[in-house]
């Protein structure tokens, strides 16, 4: 079955550092990979999305790799500050409408002064 | 700006209580969808719907039902709750597009069953 994988364990960064957080995926082959940030007590809301085709994309602070060979996506922060401790979530994506859209668990960010 | 509701963000029910979950979008959106989501195991797909009046089973739809009976409305039923469905409902919806669409999410209904 297809099977999404987070770093399960928080990540603790110091803010200015840069924090990279990985999503292996297995059984699956997505056409593209969206992530989310979530804050507690409230719904996911929509970072990026990459495509199969792309290597990396960027977005201000951010940048998200996609490597369908090692079947992994790299998300990262750049200078990282204390309101970027959230939860992040990777979503493999097919490339139909009809493909539901399978959430990783996340993982946890904290930033540290 | 794009806007998911629902209906509560905190809802305390009774085991065997018949519960209703509402979900609105603004966004004239065909799909939609319902998620639990539980520590440990990240968000899990409960049933989505691609049009009026259809729906489809995701991942853990036992125990619940859903009905949409205009595009702007998803609605999830719990007709017996039982203390195992305590968790926090998420509704997103999406355009039809494509795999591109991204979801839009509500701010949650964290629903504890005594």
């Amino acid at each position: 079955s297809q099977k999404i994988e987070q770093n399960s364990e928080a990540l603790n960064i110091q803010e200015g550092k840069t924090a990279t957080l990985t999503c292996n995926y297995t059984n699956y082959s997505p056409a593209y990979l969206q992530w989310y940030r979530q804050d507690p007590g409230r719904g996911p809301v929509f970072l990026l999305l990459i495509r199969e085709n792309e290597k990396e994309k960027r977005k201000e602070r951010l940048k998200v790799t996609f490597d369908t060979t090692l079947k992994q996506s790299l998300f990262h922060i750049t200078a990282s500050q204390p309101a970027d401790s959230a939860t992040y979530l990777c979503a493999p994506r097919g490339y139909s409408s009809a493909s539901k859209i399978i959430f990783g668990s996340g993982t946890r960010l904290s930033i540290r002064p | 700006d794009v806007k998911v509701t629902q209906s509560s963000r905190y809802l305390v029910k009774r085991t065997g209580e018949k519960v209703f979950l509402e979900c609105v979008q603004d966004m004239d959106h065909e799909n939609m969808f319902w998620y639990r989501q539980d520590p440990g195991l990240g968000l899990r797909l409960i049933y989505f719907s691609y049009d009026v009046k259809m729906k489809e089973k995701g991942d853990i739809p036992e125990g619940y039902s859903v009905s949409r009976e205009k595009k702007e409305r998803f609605s999830l039923i719990l007709e017996s709750a039982s203390t195992n469905q305590t968790s926090m409902y998420l509704c997103a919806s999406t355009n039809r597009a494509s795999g591109q669409n991204t979801q839009y999410f509500g701010p949650g209904t964290r629903l504890t069953v005594l």
